[in-house]
């Protein structure tokens, strides 16, 4: 049972516009979230996260917006780079960030800047 | 500075031998994490460590096993390897202060044949 989806495998969106990337929990005890970029054969990178008693954050080009009773969450990337293409991984947490739970993560979305 | 380092980048193992996978975290970062990441999922939590004990666990067998070292680089073993277990697996530390967004390293792209 999926407890974090990212429902779109793949984005394809053209340089300056905006990007959204869309992520759904069904955990009500995920308290803390995370957006990580991941390029092919590196680690996740950290981008940016929003604790559960916020509803937005946000950090130079990128946004993250929280809807708890939706139990939602999106990435605003704007403007999109072509450096932005990687895949875009969601990321959950229930210990307010302390890790002990460990991160829950969604399968991932491939966004792709189109020149 | 140096992120977190994982050796080797990359291994090939036969079903039913043993692997070791080693973690250097960040300098000054006390706590260290395992992750495994099949093709085509995001990554899945294994173990946590803090100060050298074990903090926290995910559903993982117990052929699955960890220990961290008093410089706190770490270690992930698995037993009795199955071709269920190829995989990349991702290391990450954190400050003692909390996660606030793990820094993962590389990770070790492990093949079982």
């Amino acid at each position: 049972d999926q407890q974090v989806k990212q429902n779109s495998p793949s984005l394809s969106v053209q340089e300056g516009r905006i990007s959204i990337l869309n992520c759904d929990y069904t955990n009500s005890m995920f308290d803390y979230f995370l957006w990580y970029k991941k390029y092919p054969a590196e680690g996740p990178t950290f981008l940016i996260s929003i604790s559960s008693i916020k509803d937005k954050n946000e950090d130079g080009r990128f946004t993250v917006f929280l809807n708890k009773s939706a139990k939602h969450l999106s990435l605003h990337i704007v403007p999109s780079q072509p450096g932005d293409s990687a895949v875009y991984f969601c990321a959950a947490s229930g210990d307010s960030g302390g890790g002990a739970d460990g991160l829950t993560f969604g399968k991932g979305t491939h966004l792709i800047i189109q020149p | 500075d140096a992120g977190v380092t994982q050796s080797p980048t990359h291994l090939i193992k036969t079903r039913g031998q043993h692997v070791t996978l080693r973690c250097s975290p960040i300098s000054g970062h006390k706590s260290v994490s395992w992750y495994q990441q099949v093709l085509g999922q995001g990554p899945q939590f294994i173990f946590q460590y803090y100060e050298k004990e074990e903090r926290g666990r995910g559903n993982f067998p117990d052929r699955f096993s960890a220990r961290q070292f008093p410089n706190y680089s770490s270690e992930l073993n698995v037993n009795a390897l199955l071709l269920g277990d190829s995989a990349l697996y991702l290391c990450a530390s954190s400050p003692p202060q909390g996660n606030y967004g793990y820094t993962f390293g590389s990770g070790t792209r492990l093949t079982v044949v």
